[in-house]
Parts: structure tokens; C-alpha cells; sequence
């Protein structure tokens, strides 16, 4: 079993829809998760970061943790063409260094 | 403008030649990382290094090697080229070694025949 799980999709919406994007994992030492943004054949970019449990949003943008259920997920409200991408979760523990990453869902948000 | 730069952007290479990805930060980060990314994989971490001089393992790191010689730098070589290898390669850094953002560079896509 991968210490974290990511649907590869693809997953594809219609402009103006809600999206939601999910991972488990498996390692209750994680602490700090992250979701990263990669368009094709560009570098991953960070998108949201929350430490420990709770929401955070930013914009169009909501990361949940919910380390009780092992589960996090990231909303995106309102979703324009310009979301399509590959939509990458990580997560580390702070007594590591090293971030463990999702294999990534495709995106494509169609006008 | 601050960032991470990765040289060079694409390479075809034939099995068992040497080859050297570069990799240059000017953001003053402590810590840079080597990750492969491969189809339904994602993206797996080969080396890295907490700070200048010195270097770690990651989940890959069979067939690479890093040196960290200075804060900016952190080159990966890989001594005989295979065609498993064949794979696009990442950089990355953070300003510290635990719970920090990485920041990526562009990637190089390297093609073993």
C-alpha cells in the first residue's frame, strides 16, 4: 500500500463547477500537507499549504485536513479553464524533511 | 528574478553514458531535492541535501548520485546511463529542512536509448 493515495483521474468538469480533489494516507506522523498545481510540462507550483487539521481557503481555493480520517481534500469553487492542470498532494512529517507526494489528478475544466 | 533554474531543459542520451542535470537556486534556500516524475507514479524523491556539504537518500536513489558543494548548486549525475532512467527529473529547494515549502524548477525530460 503507498503511504498516500491520489485518484489519477483524468476528471473533467464543465466550466463554473465545483471540483473536488482528494487523497488518503496512511502515516499518522504527517503533520503538514500541501497541494501543488502543475501545468503540462512546467514545474510543480505550490497552491495551498495548512498545517495539522482544520479549512483553509484562499480565493477560489479550500484545502480540508482531516488527519482523523487520514483524508484530505481541495475544493475549487467556480472552476475556470485555466484550473486544467495535474493537481498533486503532499504531505511530510516535520521529524523528516521530505515531502510525500500523490501521483496527481488531471484536470480539465472544459468552457 | 529569484528562482530555481535546471539545465538542460531536454536530453537524449544513449544507455551507459554518463550524464549531469544541473541545477542552480538564488534564493539563499538551505535545502534543494532531486524527484523523478513518471506516468502513475508521481513524483519520487532520488537525493537530497539539507544544507551545503552534505547530502541524504531518498526513496530512488539506485543509479544517481548529488554533490553539494555550495549553497546554490546541486548537480545529479548519473554515472551509466539505463533506460529506466528515461523520466522527467525536478529540482527543488526550501529555506529549511522540515516543515517548508519547495519550490520547483522546469523540469528536465532525459531519454535514455
Amino acid at each position: 500500500q503507498k503511504e498516500v493515495e491520489q485518484d489519477p483521474g483524468p476528471l473533467s468538469v464543465p466550466e463554473g463547477a465545483i471540483v473536488s480533489l482528494n487523497c488518503t494516507y496512511s502515516n499518522s506522523a504527517f503533520q503538514y500537507f500541501m497541494w501543488y498545481r502543475q501545468y503540462s510540462r512546467k514545474g510543480p507550483e505550490l497552491l495551498m499549504y495548512t498545517y495539522s487539521s482544520g479549512n483553509k481557503e484562499d480565493g477560489r481555493f479550500t484545502a480540508q485536513v482531516d488527519k482523523s480520517s487520514k483524508y484530505i481534500s481541495l475544493f475549487i469553487r467556480d472552476s475556470q479553464p485555466s484550473d486544467s492542470a495535474t493537481y498533486l498532494c503532499a504531505m511530510g512529517a516535520s521529524n523528516t524533511g521530505k515531502l510525500i507526494f500523490g501521483q496527481g489528478t488531471t484536470l480539465q475544466v472544459k468552457p | 528574478i529569484a528562482g530555481i533554474t535546471q539545465a538542460p531543459t531536454s536530453q537524449i542520451l544513449a544507455a551507459g553514458r554518463r550524464m549531469t542535470l544541473r541545477c542552480t537556486q538564488d534564493m539563499r534556500h538551505n535545502a534543494m531535492y532531486w524527484y523523478r516524475q513518471d506516468l502513475g507514479l508521481g513524483l519520487r524523491l532520488i537525493h537530497y541535501s539539507n544544507t551545503a556539504g552534505t547530502t541524504g537518500k531518498g526513496e530512488v536513489p539506485d543509479g544517481y548520485s548529488v554533490s553539494r558543494a555550495n549553497t546554490d548548486d546541486f548537480p545529479l549525475t548519473l554515472a551509466s546511463a539505463v533506460p529506466s532512467q528515461t523520466s522527467v527529473y525536478f529540482c527543488a529547494s526550501s529555506a529549511g529542512f522540515t516543515t517548508d515549502t519547495q519550490y520547483f524548477g522546469p523540469g528536465t525530460r532525459l531519454t535514455v536509448l
